[in-house]
């Protein structure tokens, strides 16, 4: 596998569900990422991860809960979703976080909840 | 508040076309902004960006004009091809605070 990849690329969950998403990267990279992909919206930044520390969490609701265990992985527990959340999911790496390295992004995570 | 206000919503030119994206962003902490390009089923892929200290950036058929003082900068492509339909992303980072934000995006098709 090269790159950053996704598990699972769809999920369909009940609002009581519990599930999660797991992102892994393959290039070596110190900084992970996840966004939120909404029609007609602008890619939301949710969390920010530099060598396994979280640095940045923008007022994200805490039905979302990430873990990053190593720089190579990351998740995003679900639970008590709402309808509105229903979006893609997109983890990506870079070099660094937030600065002028490139960040590379999977193919993301269709969610559809219920 | 949209920090990054991008136009068109979407763009249809013929092949051979120049189409232009454009984004404009207020904090003037930002200091570089890369463009995204995104084809249906895939994460978005870094195509150019560019620092505040330059006007225009070019890589192959891909140029960046940006305005420091009108606060705005735009992405053109030169003689447009069918495989350049995809949707364009603008962005802007604040490498000092630590901050991301995206434009709406502008889904560009390609007429061959």
């Amino acid at each position: 596998e090269t790159g950053v990849t996704q598990t699972p690329r769809h999920l369909v969950m009940g609002m009581t569900n519990k599930k999660s998403l797991k992102c892994e990267q393959h290039l070596g990279h110190n900084a992970m990422y996840w966004y939120k992909q909404s029609a007609k919206k602008p890619l939301e930044l949710m969390f920010v991860y530099n060598f396994k520390e979280q640095t940045e969490n923008n007022s994200v609701p805490s039905r979302f809960s990430p873990e990053c265990p190593n720089s190579s992985h990351l998740f995003l527990h679900l639970h008590t979703l709402q309808p509105e959340d229903s979006a893609l999911y997109l983890c990506a790496s870079s070099q660094a976080s937030l600065q002028t390295y490139e960040q590379y992004f999977g193919p993301g995570t269709r969610l559809t909840v219920t | 508040q949209q920090q990054v206000k991008q136009s068109p919503q979407s763009l249809i030119v013929q092949k051979g076309g120049i189409p232009i994206i454009n984004c404009a962003y207020e904090n003037t902490a930002f200091d570089y902004f890369p463009w995204y390009q995104q084809f249906p089923g895939k994460g978005p892929a870094l195509l150019i960006a560019i620092r505040p200290d330059v006007s225009e950036k070019k890589e192959g058929r891909f140029t960046i004009s940006f305005n420091k003082s009108a606060k705005q900068f735009s992405l053109h492509i030169m003689d447009s091809q069918p495989g350049d339909s995809a949707t364009y992303f603008c962005a802007a980072i604040s490498t000092g605070a630590n901050n991301l934000f995206f434009g709406t995006g502008t889904r560009l098709t390609v007429i061959p």
